[in-house]
């Protein structure tokens, strides 16, 4: 059973500063890793989308890495700013039985704070 | 472009009461849609999904029911509502082409409290 896990619960930083969100997970045999940001009492929004053959994904002030073999992902803000603020979910993408698609297993989330 | 509504956004029922919420999504076609349950603190839970009219594959079994009557259409009921119905839903679509590149798209949510 895939299992994910995000590391720390919760952070609070000052703004300015570059900071690094945690993700595992137990399955190596997935089809991507993807990171979305909630804010509160909102959906999801995607913001990267690694696949397994890939090793990294750029967006803007976002840099998300992937080590399948090691089962690991890290979300890199830099320069955070206010706006950031919002929790921060992986989830990863593995069979779902058969099926040409994949199932998303989420982590519970990384609750960020960006303080002025 | 595609985007995807829910309702209602909140919705407070006493305990027993039956439910309904709605899912639709514009713009696209014969899209995978999805059922999740959020509760405070907690990742997403995979409720349920279809990948086509009237194909419905249930994750977690309980006493909600999830129906597709048209191609863009999801809905998730209950016949008796428990108080530890109370979280938040949310429903999702994606357009499969690949599994290696295929993403989710979230709905707005909506607040489920049970009293």
């Amino acid at each position: 059973k895939q299992e994910v896990t995000q590391i720390p619960a919760a952070l609070s930083v000052p703004e300015g500063e570059n900071l690094v969100l945690n993700c595992s997970f137990t399955d190596s045999a997935i089809y991507n890793l993807q990171w979305f940001r909630q804010d509160p009492g909102k959906g999801l929004t995607s913001l990267l989308l690694i696949q397994s053959s890939q090793r990294e994904q750029t967006s803007g002030r976002l840099n998300a890495s992937l080590d399948k073999s090691s089962g690991r992902s890290t979300l890199y803000i830099a320069a955070s700013q206010p706006g950031d603020s919002a929790t921060y979910l992986c989830a990863v993408s593995h069979n779902a039985g058969g099926t040409s698609y994949g199932k998303l297993t989420f982590g519970q989330g990384t609750i960020l704070t960006v303080h002025p | 472009s595609q985007t995807i509504h829910q309702w209602p956004a909140t919705l407070v029922q006493p305990v027993g009461s039956p439910l309904s919420l709605e899912c639709t999504v514009e713009g696209t076609s014969n899209p995978n849609l999805y059922w999740y349950r959020q509760a405070a603190g907690r990742g997403l839970q995979l409720l349920f999904y279809s990948v086509g009219i009237g194909q419905i594959s249930s994750e977690v079994p309980q006493n909600l029911s999830a129906s597709r009557p048209q191609d863009r259409q999801f809905i998730l009921s209950s016949k008796k509502l428990l108080l530890s119905d109370s979280s938040f839903y949310l429903c999702a679509w994606s357009v499969v082409q690949y599994a290696s590149t295929d993403t989710q798209y979230f709905g707005p949510g909506t607040r489920l409290t049970v009293l």
